[in-house]
């Protein structure tokens, strides 16, 4: 099995730069991707691959790995990025299995 | 505009089988690369991968919940289809269905549907 590991909550003031983590072995083998998610909606996709965002997303959010860590960059927070953010992988048991890390609450001051 | 929507039940019994239907527009379920997962999320808790199936009825089920679980699809329909056996109030939770793209070895999940919350209680 595998697991991701993330910080319950981060937070940030209105215009500066925030790293969201993640860390899992699956993360040496696999690209994580990320996901928004606001109070009562469904999660959005902001980051997959080595750092490719869907169009809509500001791109003041990237991406970023190294070793078994994947980060969620986002380079001056606003307001509206306060939500919830998720990593998730690939399993690294070579099945093709999916995991999700716990979550990281992100606060903009 | 790819879209996903679930339904189902929105109240089960213990021990009872659940059956969640997404139904797909915009794509197709016979496009290679890509296919649908189910996700849950119980209230004020993590998201949590469940199962996916792909154009070529490759299936994959969550670990710890392999046995209760059963994927299957219907490109005609454009119906992706999870059942859940023996429901439990733990069980409790909003279930998404959400397109799978796996145009390389680290997939990713989009678009996502609305999610369908099922409750699980006598």
């Amino acid at each position: 099995s595998s697991e991701l590991t993330q910080d319950p909550a981060v937070s940030v003031a209105l215009g500066q730069t925030v790293r969201i983590t993640c860390q899992g072995d699956s993360l040496r083998s696999y690209y994580a991707s990320w996901y928004q998610q606001k109070p009562g909606q469904a999660p959005v996709l902001v980051i997959y691959g080595k750092n490719n965002r869907p169009s809509g997303i500001p791109d003041r959010f990237s991406g970023s790995s190294s070793g078994n860590t994947a980060s969620l960059t986002i380079t001056g927070a606003q307001a509206e990025d306060e939500a919830d953010y998720y990593c998730n992988s690939r399993d690294s048991s070579g099945n093709h299995l999916n995991v999700f890390g716990g979550g990281t609450k992100l606060t903009v001051l | 505009q790819v879209t996903l929507k679930e339904s189902g039940p929105v109240l089960v019994k213990p021990t009872e089988t659940l059956t969640l239907t997404c139904t797909v527009s915009g794509f197709s379920l016979s496009n290679a690369r890509m296919g649908v997962s189910w996700i849950r999320q119980p209230p004020g808790k993590a998201l949590e991968w469940l199962a996916h199936i792909f154009s070529n009825d490759e299936k994959s089920y969550s670990t710890s919940l392999k046995s209760r679980l059963t994927i299957s699809k219907d490109t005609s329909k454009s119906q992706v289809v999870l059942t859940m056996t023996n429901m439990d109030p733990v069980d409790t939770a909003t279930y998404y269905c959400a397109r799978i793209n796996a145009y390389s070895s680290s997939p990713w999940f989009d678009p996502w549907g609305q999610g369908t919350l099922v409750t699980v209680s006598s």
